[in-house]
């Protein structure tokens, strides 16, 4: 079945300082793959997406390459803020499957001043 | 725009006993999934409701239910509830119809559960 495998957490990192969170995903067909940020008590946000092989994914400053031929999908960072501290999710939709997500277990990133 | 909102915020309940979450989904979207997500976790794919029946099921048993409402709201019953239960249960809407690339789902705060 579809499954997805994010780097374990959590992440410190001090203010300035670059991200990346690995992600990989095993599904048949062509996904498409998402990024989504919990922040504390809240519910799931969309960060980014991609919808074919070699697509970037980007706001806020967060960019994702979808790579089919290595089947990642890593988040990526140049400058961390204090503000970016949450949950960081990776999930795919299977073409196909009415939108059903499937998620890694989640990144903690916490970031320090 | 209110977007999705999920009531009540949080529940507290005993093993056994039944409990009804509910969601209303964001305006103009007419489809509602829910996900478990347990502590540590990522969210878990329970069921998708559109057009007021059950499209798609993920693996959890016939103690989960839900019922889609013709203004599109959407109610998840859990029967004879375990410790195992303990979770955020999240709603999620989007729009049926829409091509995959902008088939995006909005989700909700989500309800935490606590079985004792």
């Amino acid at each position: 079945g579809d499954s997805v495998t994010q780097m374990e957490g959590p992440v410190t990192l001090s203010e300035e300082a670059c991200l990346t969170i690995n992600c990989t995903y095993t599904a048949t067909g062509y996904p498409s793959l998402f990024w989504y940020v919990q922040y504390p008590g809240e519910g799931l946000q969309l960060l980014l997406k991609a919808t074919k092989a070699d697509d970037k994914g980007s706001n806020k400053g967060f960019e994702a390459t979808y790579r089919k031929e290595t089947t990642s999908f890593h988040l990526e960072k140049g400058s961390v803020q204090v503000s970016d501290s949450a949950v960081y999710f990776c999930a795919l939709v299977r073409t196909g499957t009415a939108s059903k997500l499937t998620f890694g277990t989640g990144t903690r990133l916490q970031v320090t001043l | 725009d209110a977007g999705v909102t999920q009531s009540p915020t949080h529940l507290i309940k005993t093993r056994g006993q039944q409990v009804t979450l509910r969601c209303s989904p964001k305006s103009g979207h007419d489809t509602v999934s829910w996900y478990q997500q347990a502590l540590g976790q990522g969210p878990q794919f329970i069921f998708q409701y559109y057009e007021e029946e059950e499209r798609q099921r993920g693996n959890f048993p016939d103690r989960f239910s839900g019922h889609q409402f013709p203004n599109y709201s959407s109610e998840l019953n859990v029967n004879a509830l375990l410790l195992g239960d303990s979770a955020l249960y999240l709603c999620a809407s989007s729009l049926a119809g829409q091509v995959l690339a902008k088939n995006i789902q909005y989700f909700g705060a989500g309800t935490r559960l606590s079985v004792l």
